[in-house]
């Protein structure tokens, strides 16, 4: 079956660094794609990996192990507007290569 | 670029009435997919397009229907709606170029089914 599983909520506080796990469970791997959310908005690009290790874009990071099938998005000094529901995508070759999404997870940055 | 549109913004149904959901992108995109996404829930692909004229069903089309006559536009329709059909949907874009592509989201319809 096809599974993607991440934590529903986290909170932090302005300034610090969370990081956010994906782990995944698919019949084929294309890719690892992370969207932002803000609520009542459309969901955004965030970052994509494809090979495993590391992809650093400015405060937000996002790792991959296929091995492990897992993955994390890291982001670091968070601020308030960094509130919002992050979604983990996996592109799946053996489902004619169509995104399949996790439920996402919510976070919410306290000052 | 608009990038992809969609109308309406909100809309409330009664049981057993039809709508056409619409969505247009000006990126000359190949691939178009409509998701539904339910509070607290992840995307669910109702149906998606790699072209003018294909189409075919994702992981939950009953209830509705789509077609594809222009590479810009990407109509959903649901025929007799119900009260399952409550949610938030998003209409999505793509190249279609290769796998590292990225999709891009219309800002979504809120329909609410009484």
């Amino acid at each position: 079956g096809q599974n993607i599983d991440q934590p529903t909520e986290m909170t932090a506080t302005e300034g610090a660094i969370v990081q956010i796990n994906c782990t995944y469970q698919t019949s084929g791997f294309n890719g690892l794609f992370w969207y932002q959310q803000h609520a009542g908005e459309a969901p955004t690009f965030l970052s994509y990996n494809v090979l495993d290790g590391l992809e650093e874009k400015g405060r937000f990071s996002s790792f991959l192990s296929r091995s492990k099938g897992y993955s994390y998005l890291l982001l670091k000094e968070l601020q308030m507007k960094d509130s919002a529901s992050y979604l983990c995508a996996v592109r799946d070759p053996y489902n004619t290569d169509k995104l399949i999404f996790g439920t996402g997870t919510r976070l919410q940055v306290f000052p | 670029n608009a990038g992809v549109t969609q109308t309406p913004k909100f809309r409330i149904l009664k049981i057993g009435q039809s709508m056409t959901l619409q969505c247009t992108q000006d990126m000359n995109h190949n691939y178009m997919y409509w998701y539904r996404q339910d509070p607290g829930m992840g995307l669910k692909l109702i149906y998606y397009s790699v072209g003018a004229g294909i189409t075919d069903k994702g992981e939950v089309p009953n209830g509705y229907n789509v077609s594809r006559s222009t590479t810009e536009d990407f109509p959903l329709r649901l025929e007799l709606a119900a009260p399952s059909q409550t949610s938030v949907y998003f209409c999505a874009s793509e190249l279609g170029a290769g796998r590292t592509d990225t999709q891009y989201f219309g800002p979504g319809t809120r329909l609410t089914v009484l």
